[in-house]
């Protein structure tokens, strides 16, 4: 069974700082998704990550996979109060449909 | 870039009565659409995989009686909570299958009385 883990849960942290987020997964995939969640909102695409050694970058964000070390990071560089709210990765887990496990989500609230 | 609606957006119903919750992709085909519920504060939960044209696949501890799915076209599924109870108050959010990625519909918010 597929588990996808998140660290840290929580997350506060001033505005100018750098901080990573961590996901790890229990079994292969082929592929990785971030997203981030407003309060009472849906998800918003983040990042697609498709290959080992992937990276991508959106702004302040800026994602990568490890697919032998089953690891993923969602890095914020010069973090600003906009990017608050809850990030989410999630593992593609094929069985006849293209499944996502999610992890646990990372609330993150960055301060003035 | 592909858009995924629902409707409607949130709900209030008495208990036991059933409530349906539709969604759909509105610029592309979807053979397949998934169903998550998301309880406050926590993560998403997958309920059922909706296939077009065929039934649903639960995952496990999901009640299938009590929560309807039906595909009935490549652009819309539609979840029925039936006979609701204040327990199965969530936020429901549906995705639909793209090349690369799910596509996520704004979500519906359901309380039951």
């Amino acid at each position: 069974e597929l588990k996808v883990e998140q660290n840290p849960l929580f997350l506060s942290m001033q505005e100018g700082k750098n901080y990573t987020i961590y996901c790890n997964y229990s079994t292969t995939s082929d592929r990785l998704y971030w997203y981030r969640q407003d309060p009472g909102k849906s998800l918003e695409s983040l990042f697609v990550l498709l290959s080992n050694g992937a990276v991508k970058q959106e702004g302040r964000l800026m994602a990568s996979l490890d697919t032998k070390a089953r690891l993923s990071t969602l890095h914020i560089t010069a973090a600003v109060h906009d990017l608050s709210a809850t990030y989410f990765c999630a593992v593609g887990s094929f069985q006849g449909a293209q499944k996502l496990v999610f992890g646990q989500g990372t609330r993150l609230t960055i301060n003035p | 870039g592909a858009v995924v609606s629902q409707h409607p957006s949130r709900v209030i119903c008495k208990s036991g009565t059933s409530v349906k919750i539709e969604c759909r992709s509105l610029d592309f085909q979807a053979t397949t659409m998934f169903w998550y519920r998301q309880f406050p504060k926590q993560s998403l939960m997958l309920m059922a995989t909706s296939n077009e044209g065929s039934k649903a696949t639960y995952e496990q501890g999901v009640e299938k009686d009590k929560f309807l799915i039906n595909h009935a076209s490549l652009t819309l599924s539609t979840l029925t909570v039936t006979s609701a109870h204040p327990e199965d108050s969530s936020f429901y959010i549906c995705s639909a299958e793209g090349a690369e990625t799910q596509y996520f519909g704004p979500g519906t918010r359901l309380l039951v009385l």
